[in-house]
């Protein structure tokens, strides 16, 4: 069974550049996560899809970074304009479904703000 | 909020040694608990997790007990590898949220020497 794949891996950018990640869940996984680690720090969840509708997109920093889940399969996580701050790991998980299933976690993409 | 408090590290262990990676949580009701390992240049992978209190988790030798008097949930392990060096992770999921929600601790880096 093929994982969580994430692309691209690394990504170096400026500050107010714009940036995109792609993520493409285990196939049949109707749960969707993106989640941002700062180094030193567990992840924190930015957002959740349920197929293709978000189910909570509470702590996502609604003025510069966007996300979709077109089809309810791949989804794409925006950032723009970027922050030396928005400097993490961005990782993606996918779940059967929303009722507590063991998510399953992409390799992640590193992001660096110069 | 919810809250996960995991020891700092990194723990550093000579191979065969005993590990214990203290956790402990802050939630309402009684939430689920997982352990989370990170591989060098890997994505998180599920190692264990319990579902209600005094319930023990287990995975390749790892343990952890769900003890709701002292909300805490500590990964232990007998006898450690150098392949078991990686970053682990406590987290909670809460119960009856009507969403597989994960709220990590800051992660406890473990380093095994031969």
């Amino acid at each position: 069974e093929a994982g969580v794949a994430q692309s691209p891996r690394y990504k170096i950018i400026e500050k107010r550049q714009s940036v995109a990640f792609w993520c493409n869940p285990i196939s049949g996984h109707a749960t969707l996560y993106w989640y941002q680690q700062i180094l030193g720090q567990g992840p924190k969840l930015l957002i959740q899809f349920q197929n293709n509708g978000v189910v909570d997109d509470s702590q996502l920093p609604k003025d510069r970074f966007s996300a979709e889940r077109l089809k309810g399969v791949d989804s794409t996580l925006k950032i723009q304009p970027a922050k030396l701050e928005d400097s993490a790991v961005y990782l993606c998980a996918s779940s059967l479904d929303q009722l507590r299933g063991e998510q399953f976690f992409g390799p992640g993409t590193r992001l660096t703000v110069l | 909020g919810d809250s996960v408090t995991q020891m700092e590290g990194p723990v550093t262990l000579s191979e065969e040694a005993f590990l214990t990676i203290n956790c402990t949580y802050t939630a309402t009701g009684y939430p689920s608990l997982f352990w989370y390992v990170q591989y060098p240049g890997e994505g998180l992978q599920l190692l264990l997790k319990a579902t209600k209190a005094d319930d023990k988790g287990s995975n390749k030798g790892f343990e952890a007990t769900y003890r709701k008097e002292t909300t805490s949930f500590h990964l232990e392990k007998g006898s450690v590898q150098v392949s078991d060096s990686a970053v682990y992770f406590c987290a909670l999921s809460p119960l009856n949220s009507g969403y597989s929600t994960l709220t990590f601790g800051k992660g406890t880096m473990l380093l095994v020497s031969p």
